[in-house]
């Protein structure tokens, strides 16, 4: 099955810094990918869906200036924490899928990074 | 934007029992609802999905029914395992369209008792 990859699995950084996650389709060249947020004991809330080669589209609520996203293969998504805050710290989930025809609209989830802010 | 009500937030049933977790969707242009099983600190796994067209889906222990007048759709596991306490997410997307992002309901914590 289609694999999906993230880095780090996990990073704390102090209050103030940057913070980059890389998302990866191991096997398949994903057209669009998609990050999500997870707070302990909450739901996966989706911050943005990023179109490789174009600007991402981010949910509202979710500041544009502060989680950068950067989609520029077709098979790596970033996902850059700028100025953390330990208000950040949250388990962050990409997902990633090939494309519409031929069945392949499946989305495959990374295994999330967590995120800790000091 | 569509809109996924999940309840029970919690749930307790004794090894062997079924459990039912029930979901409501506000967008009636949602045509596929995947329900996803999620371990602490891993991944959400697909356990099983259904298409608007269907109005039942088998697999083993676990079934999922929808009823796309009432926009509600259920997950049902039997003769329930160990193995089978986590928390799960019902979802609502438009599948084959370009909107088709993924919509997670609020989550069940599933706990079995031995």
């Amino acid at each position: 099955g289609a694999v999906v990859s993230q880095h780090p699995s996990w990073v704390i950084c102090k209050s103030g810094t940057s913070v980059k996650i890389e998302c990866r389709s191991l096997d398949f060249q994903a057209t669009t990918m998609f990050w999500y947020r997870q707070f302990p004991k909450q739901s996966l809330m989706l911050m943005a869906t990023s179109n490789e080669g174009s600007k991402a589209t981010y949910e509202q609520g979710v500041e544009k200036d502060k989680f950068l996203i950067n989609h520029a293969s077709l098979t790596l998504s970033t996902l850059t924490v700028t100025s953390a805050h330990p208000e950040d710290s949250s388990f962050y989930i990409c997902s990633a899928r090939e494309g519409l025809a031929g069945g392949r609209d499946t989305q495959y989830f990374g295994p999330g990074t967590r995120l800790t802010v000091l | 934007g569509e809109n996924v009500e999940q309840h029970p937030s919690t749930l307790s049933v004794q090894e062997g029992d079924s459990a039912v977790i029930k979901c409501t969707y506000s967008d009636s242009a949602s045509n596929y609802f995947p329900w996803y099983k999620q371990e602490l600190g891993k991944r959400p796994q697909l356990i099983i999905d259904i298409r608007s067209n269907v109005g039942e889906k088998k697999d083993q222990r676990i079934a999922v029914t929808l009823n796309k007048t009432a926009k509600h759709f259920s997950l049902h596991i039997t003769e329930t395992q160990p193995e089978d306490s986590a928390v799960y997410f019902c979802a609502a997307s438009k599948r084959w369209s370009s909107a088709s992002k993924i919509i997670f309901g609020s989550g069940t914590r599933l706990s079995i008792r031995p």
